[in-house]
């Protein structure tokens, strides 16, 4: 099984800043075969980013993903109030399609 | 537009079991894989298992094999989960999720959830 490390666990920052999350895996796999995701209290995960770096459908452009083998970023590159939030990372490139723990994005 | 809507979660006895329904609309439900993603309380998303697009393959989180079992039923546009032996640890919001394409892809429409609960 492959194991998705997200940090940092918790990020506080201020709206307008940059944020960037990491998400490493504990092996390769089929290549770009991530995705991003993300989740508001009481609401189901939204997708961001799959294939690594490809934004979903109405997906603001200050979001970008970056990052191929095991090493993976997601980029926000100014914060808005409402982009404060969960994210996940996922890898579908094998079975089981393993997320990442998580990281919070909260206001400073 | 693409709708999923949960059922069946309740309170369950450790050891019992209990089956989740999903019933889809807005896509052609035959064409695409579908997957089960819980998130017991204030935790994170756990994988849980896919069906692909034609049932020819299907695919469980080591948490769970054995025990779960997924299905769909085409004419009903409707995706089930069998759980067996529930565990309290089994506790958990399960969502359904739409897969991109056959069953090897990413999650790109959800559910709302459906909240199980396994005490005595």
């Amino acid at each position: 099984e492959i194991v998705l490390t997200q940090s940092p666990g918790t990020l506080s920052l201020s709206p307008g800043e940059r944020a960037t999350l990491s998400c490493r895996a504990s092996q390769s796999f089929t290549s770009s075969h991530l995705a991003w995701y993300q989740q508001k209290p009481g609401q189901a995960p939204r997708l961001l980013i799959y294939g690594a770096s490809t934004r979903a459908t109405d997906i603001p452009d200050r979001f970008s993903g970056g990052g191929s083998g095991t090493d993976f970023t997601l980029t926000i590159s100014r914060l808005e109030p409402e982009d404060f939030a969960v994210y996940y990372c996922q890898q579908y490139g094998s079975s089981p399609y393993s997320f990442g723990q998580g990281s919070k994005l909260e206001i400073k | 537009q693409v709708q999923l809507v949960e059922s069946g979660g309740g309170v369950v006895q450790p050891g019992r079991s209990v089956r989740l329904s999903c019933v889809s609309s807005g896509f052609t439900f035959s064409d695409y894989g579908m997957h089960w993603v819980r998130q017991a309380p204030g935790k994170g998303l756990e994988w849980v298992a896919v069906i692909w697009y034609d049932g020819s393959n299907k695919f469980y989180g080591d948490s769970v094999k054995g025990r779960f079992t997924i299905s769909r039923d085409d004419s009903k546009n409707t995706l089930y989960l069998q759980m067996h032996s529930l565990r309290v640890e089994d506790t958990a919001v399960y969502f359904c999720a739409r897969d991109f394409r056959g069953g090897y892809y990413y999650l790109d429409y959800w559910g709302q959830g459906t909240l199980v609960t396994v005490s005595s």
